[in-house]
């Protein structure tokens, strides 16, 4: 049984530019969300899909939007990079949507800005 | 806004020693997730807890919920070098501000087992 994988594992992408991530769930599962782990902090929350439409939202400007295909994959999308987005981006996938429910979270994507 | 604090940030005692490591909110939280991450990688889930009062052993790993569902703790016997790592917990279904915002983290505690 597959666990949550990501793509790609490492970027480095320059200021200004955009990234797409991709991440693929857990079988079985139809929920997906995004989280950004900068060095040395816990994961934060960026949104999450279901049903191919974003149901919830953390405190992230609109440079960071996202998107779910039928089968569950979802992609996260940042535009006009900042220095500050390098970090870890974590995908997690659930059954249920919301908070309440257990989270598998894939291995990540290492983002550089330069 | 909803927060975990987790203490200790840092933790770093021998072999064979017990240790208790904390999280604490001033929201409830309708469950509670702890998760342990290797570096590079993404965390693992070790456990949740969904009653208030609710106490889950895993192996050496003891984890509560606290009757108020406003903190969790988590207790380790007889600490192996394989513990080493960044311990995380992290609430769902958050009530108080009003609805759920995906899950809340703390920042961690950061473990090292000295052989």
């Amino acid at each position: 049984d597959a666990g949550v994988t990501q793509s790609p594992t490492h970027l480095i992408k320059t200021r200004g530019q955009q990234v797409t991530l991709r991440c693929s769930p857990k079988s079985g599962h139809d929920t997906v969300s995004w989280y950004q782990q900068a060095l040395g902090q816990g994961p934060q929350f960026i949104f999450q899909y279901y049903e191919e439409e974003e149901r919830q939202r953390g405190n992230f400007p609109d440079r960071f939007s996202g998107h779910q295909f039928p089968n569950y994959s979802s992609e996260l999308n940042v535009n006009a990079l900042l220095l500050g987005d390098s970090a870890l981006y974590l995908c997690a996938s659930s059954l249920v949507p919301g908070g309440a429910t257990e989270a598998f979270f894939g291995q990540g994507t290492r983002l550089t800005v330069v | 806004t909803q927060l975990l604090e987790q203490s200790p940030q840092f933790l770093s005692i021998q072999e064979g020693e017990n240790l208790t490591v904390y999280c604490n909110s001033s929201s409830v939280f309708s469950s509670l997730q702890w998760y342990r991450q290797e570096p590079g990688e993404g965390p693992v889930l070790l456990v949740t807890v969904v009653t208030g009062g609710e106490v889950k052993k895993l192996k050496r790993l003891t984890f509560q919920f606290g009757d108020a569902r406003k903190d969790s703790s988590l207790h380790i016997t007889a600490a192996q070098t394989g513990d080493t790592g960044l311990y995380l917990c992290a609430g769902g279904g958050a009530w108080s501000g009003g609805g759920a915002d995906g899950l809340t983290f703390g920042k961690g505690t950061h473990l090292i087992i000295q052989p």
